[in-house]
């Protein structure tokens, strides 16, 4: 595997549902990121971790709660969303928190019922 | 607050027709400007990163200019396979994360 892989690709859950979204990156960096990217849209940051650690987290809802165990594995758990959270969630690396050239995975596509 | 606006918002070109996308911008002291193309069902992939007024960057058919208020990403003699979303984003001094446009989605007919 190389650069930034997501799992699953795509997940459809119910309000009620609780699911994970996996992010793994063999880059390497350091720090890891979650963007939410829905349709006509700029990409919305929602946390960030630096060395393991969270650093940012822009407002994001409580049902959306973030782990990161180590620099290479980034997890997205998810619990009672909404219809509007439906989106393509994106995750990302880069060298360092302040290294802004950033190298995305492939995103899950979420769809909530 | 940084602010990216990215135009057109959709482009469709022949192919082999040259064109430009544009992305304006206003950030409190800007660190980098970065594009990326975003295909359908995929993450961005990054293309450039320009970090001062006249730095220019170019990758095959794709050519990246900055000034102090915007980019322009030229495309020349575009070919079907250069359809994506291209998105623009800045990083600013005083904000700690990048700040992306809405994206161009550039169509190229055969």
């Amino acid at each position: 595997e190389t650069g930034v892989t997501q799992t699953p690709r795509h997940l459809v859950m119910g309000m009620t549902n609780k699911k994970s979204l996996k992010c793994e990156q063999h880059l390497g960096h350091n720090a890891m990121y979650w963007y939410k990217q829905s349709a006509k849209k700029p990409l919305e940051l929602m946390f960030v971790y630096n060395f393991k650690e969270q650093t940012e987290n822009n407002s994001v809802p409580s049902r959306f709660s973030p782990e990161c165990p180590n620099s290479s594995h980034l997890f997205l758990h998810l619990h009672t969303l909404q219809p509007e959270d439906s989106a393509l969630y994106l995750c990302a690396s880069s060298q360092q928190r302040n290294d802004n050239e950033q190298f995305f995975g492939p995103g899950t596509r979420l769809t909530v019922l | 607050e940084d602010q990216v606006t990215q135009s057109p918002e959709a482009l469709r070109l022949q192919e082999g027709e040259s064109s430009s996308l544009n992305c304006s911008y206003t950030v409190s002291g800007l660190r980098g400007l970065f594009w990326y193309r975003q295909d359908p069902g995929k993450g961005p992939e990054f293309l450039f990163t320009l970090y001062s007024a006249g730095e220019e960057k170019e990758k095959e058919r794709l050519k990246a200019t900055l000034t102090k208020k915007e980019s322009f990403l030229h495309i020349t003699a575009p070919k079907p396979e250069d359809s994506a979303t291209y998105l623009c984003a800045v990083a600013s001094g005083s904000a700690r994360q990048l700040t992306f446009g809405s994206g161009t989605q550039l169509t190229v007919l055969p």
